[in-house]
């Protein structure tokens, strides 16, 4: 069993649907983050929280919005999609945030398909 | 810009060696991370390097050499079990990790 877990692991939605995805993590840790993987591409990392405080936002579109209400669940909220945004959705913790030798533990992914 | 490099895709037969090869061009450097990761699932922490070297943990060692901005995975004895993609991954100067698509690994019988 991982120590982050995610929910759901699969979601369909339309391009006018609203949909959070589910993240907690059981590690202890104070730094968590979301990353989007699509077939063939390196990991884009979307958000990161650090004590629950956002420090990175790489310039994810507005329809993505991340709540991170304390260090062990992080949400990301889903509105008005687009087709591209099909993807695997990744979260991540670690015990500190963007730090030299600091591991990231990841979740199984929520599997996103906008039609 | 910032860059990863590694093969797309490996075939390899079971209980032989195989080495993956990861090439970079960072703004700096702070570490390399191997990751593993099968289809479906979490990936998952291989390794770290920060010096040059090899790093041995078992059937898996990693390489690196930062004045080539190089690092290899290598397997040994390999088992169908290690059928994966193998994610590089390069901490920069400001500490963002840069990552490289993944090498799909195919273990054949």
């Amino acid at each position: 069993e991982t120590g982050v877990t995610q929910t759901p692991r699969h979601l369909v939605m339309g391009m006018t649907n609203k949909k959070s995805l589910k993240c907690e993590q059981h590690l202890g840790h104070n730094a968590m983050y979301w990353y989007k993987q699509s077939a063939k591409k390196p990991l884009e990392l979307m958000f990161v929280y650090s004590l629950e405080e956002r420090v990175e936002n790489n310039s994810v579109p507005s329809r993505f919005s991340p709540e991170c209400p304390n260090s062990s669940h992080l949400f990301l909220h889903l509105h008005t999609l687009q087709p591209e945004d099909s993807a695997l959705y990744l979260c991540a913790s670690s015990q500190e945030g963007p730090n030299s030798g600091n591991t990231i533990y990841f979740g199984e992914g929520s599997w996103l398909t906008v039609v | 810009g910032q860059n990863i490099d590694q093969p797309t895709e490996m075939t390899a037969t079971e209980g032989a060696i195989v080495q993956i090869n990861c090439t970079y061009q960072t703004s700096g450097f702070n570490g390399l991370f191997w990751y593993q990761q099968h289809a479906g699932e979490a990936p998952t922490f291989l390794s770290y390097n920060v010096l040059d070297g090899l790093e041995e943990k078992g059937r898996f060692s990693s390489f690196l050499s930062r004045s080539k901005g190089y690092s290899y995975l290598l397997l040994k004895e390999l088992q169908m079990k290690d059928s994966a993609s193998y994610l590089c991954a390069v901490e920069d100067s400001n500490y963002q990790l840069i990552w490289g698509a993944g090498t799909k690994l195919i273990i054949k019988p």
